[in-house]
Formats: structure tokens, C-alpha cells, sequence
């Protein structure tokens, strides 16, 4: 069955590195995906990778995909207070047809 | 603007009495889908439709109901509503399917059962 895990708080300082990092179990996923959840919003789409791929940089976003063990990570660079919010991963798995499995959320928190 | 639009933004209802949250997108998606969003659980979907008149069970879809008769809208209906579907509320519509074609997801919807 698929199981995503994210732990669920981080906090750092503005202008450090944030990374949120996630865990899943299907081995069959084909896309993973990070969304961002501002207070009293819907999910927006910051980036997705596919199965295939260790890594994609998107301006000030890396994903790095470890396969073998089944490790999802977001590297946020020069972290702004506007980056504060719950960041979820979610995978999308063959068969499934496009079902997203959530991870819980992890709650960035910038300070300053 | 391509969008998810979604209403109400907030509910409040009492135990039992029918309610329905509609949602529509302007995009021509054909995959549709509603998921609700409790603490500590993420994000879990409750219905989902591949085209106009197609629509099948995610993972947690006892009390609710759907239905898909344009491309555009697709409706969650809680007949009988009671308290532990208290929750926020999603729509998510995608071109397709696969997991090639990124959700694009509506503000929500935050049900209050009493």
C-alpha cells in the first residue's frame, strides 16, 4: 500500500537553507510532487519529478530523489519569511490513475 | 485565469441535513477529483472522475456522493451530514489521468458539522 511520512515541523532562519525531506513506501510511484499551503489557501504546485529523474533545480528549489530508498527532499535556498507555510509531498503511482497520496504536511516556520 | 472554483468557502451545517459544495474549472479538465484535508493526516481523496459520467471511490468515500454531468462541474454531496465529516475540503482538476498532468487544486471549502 502507499504510505508518505514527513516529519512534521521545521524551523530556520531567513537567508538559511530549509530542507523538508519525505519518505514513501510504492516503489511503483512515477511522480512526486511538493506543494505549498499558505494560510487559508489551496495547494499550490511548486515542483514535481519524475521517477526516472535524481534531481531537478527549479530557481531557488532542488528536488533530490533517492530511489532506492524511497527519500523525497526539498531544498529551499536563501529562505524568505513569504516561504513560511506547509509544504506536502505527494506521489502519483502506475494504476492509480492520477490519485495523489499526501504526505502530513511539514510546517516551515521562518524566523527572523 | 485558469482556475478551481469552489462554494461555499465556509459552512457551517447541523447533523442530517443534505449540503452540497460545488466546484467548477474553466481549464477543460477531464480528470477531476475531491479530497478533504484533516490534521495530522494529510490530504486523502474521497471521489474522483475520469470524464462526464465517469466517476469512482478514492479512499474515504462513505457519506458522500458525486456526480460529473458536464466536463466543468463536478459536485460533492453529503446527504446526511454528521460531525466527523467536519473537515476542509479540496477540488483538484488535471488534463488527464496520469501523473504527468499536475492537479491544479480550488481554496477549499471548511465544512462545520454540529
Amino acid at each position: 500500500g502507499e504510505d508518505v511520512e514527513q516529519s512534521l515541523f521545521l524551523s530556520v532562519r531567513e537567508g538559511d537553507s530549509s530542507v523538508i525531506n519525505c519518505t514513501y513506501t510504492d516503489s511503483s510511484s512515477t511522480y512526486l510532487y511538493w506543494y505549498k499551503q499558505e494560510p487559508g489557501a489551496g495547494l499550490q504546485l511548486l515542483t514535481y519529478i519524475f521517477s526516472n529523474m535524481d534531481m531537478k533545480q527549479d530557481q531557488r528549489l532542488t528536488v533530490l530523489l533517492n530511489k532506492k530508498d524511497k527519500h523525497l527532499s526539498l531544498r529551499i535556498a536563501d529562505t524568505q519569511t513569504g516561504d513560511s507555510a506547509i509544504y506536502f509531498c505527494a506521489e502519483s503511482f502506475t494504476g492509480g490513475g492520477n490519485k495523489l497520496t499526501f504526505g502530513t504536511g511539514t510546517q516551515l516556520k521562518v524566523e527572523l | 485565469e485558469a482556475q478551481v472554483t469552489q462554494n461555499p468557502r465556509y459552512l457551517i451545517t447541523v447533523t442530517g441535513k443534505k449540503l452540497t459544495v460545488t466546484c467548477s474549472q474553466n481549464m477543460n479538465h477531464e480528470y477531476m477529483s475531491w479530497y478533504r484535508q484533516d490534521p495530522g493526516l494529510g490530504l486523502r481523496q474521497i471521489y474522483y472522475s475520469m470524464n462526464v459520467e465517469v466517476t469512482d471511490k478514492g479512499d474515504v468515500p462513505e457519506g458522500y456522493k458525486v456526480s460529473r454531468k458536464e466536463k466543468r462541474n463536478f459536485p460533492l454531496i453529503l446527504e446526511s451530514p454528521s460531525p466527523n465529516q467536519t473537515s476542509l475540503y479540496f477540488c483538484a482538476s488535471s488534463l488527464g489521468p496520469r501523473g504527468v498532468h499536475p492537479h491544479t487544486f480550488g481554496s477549499g471549502t471548511r465544512l462545520t458539522v454540529v
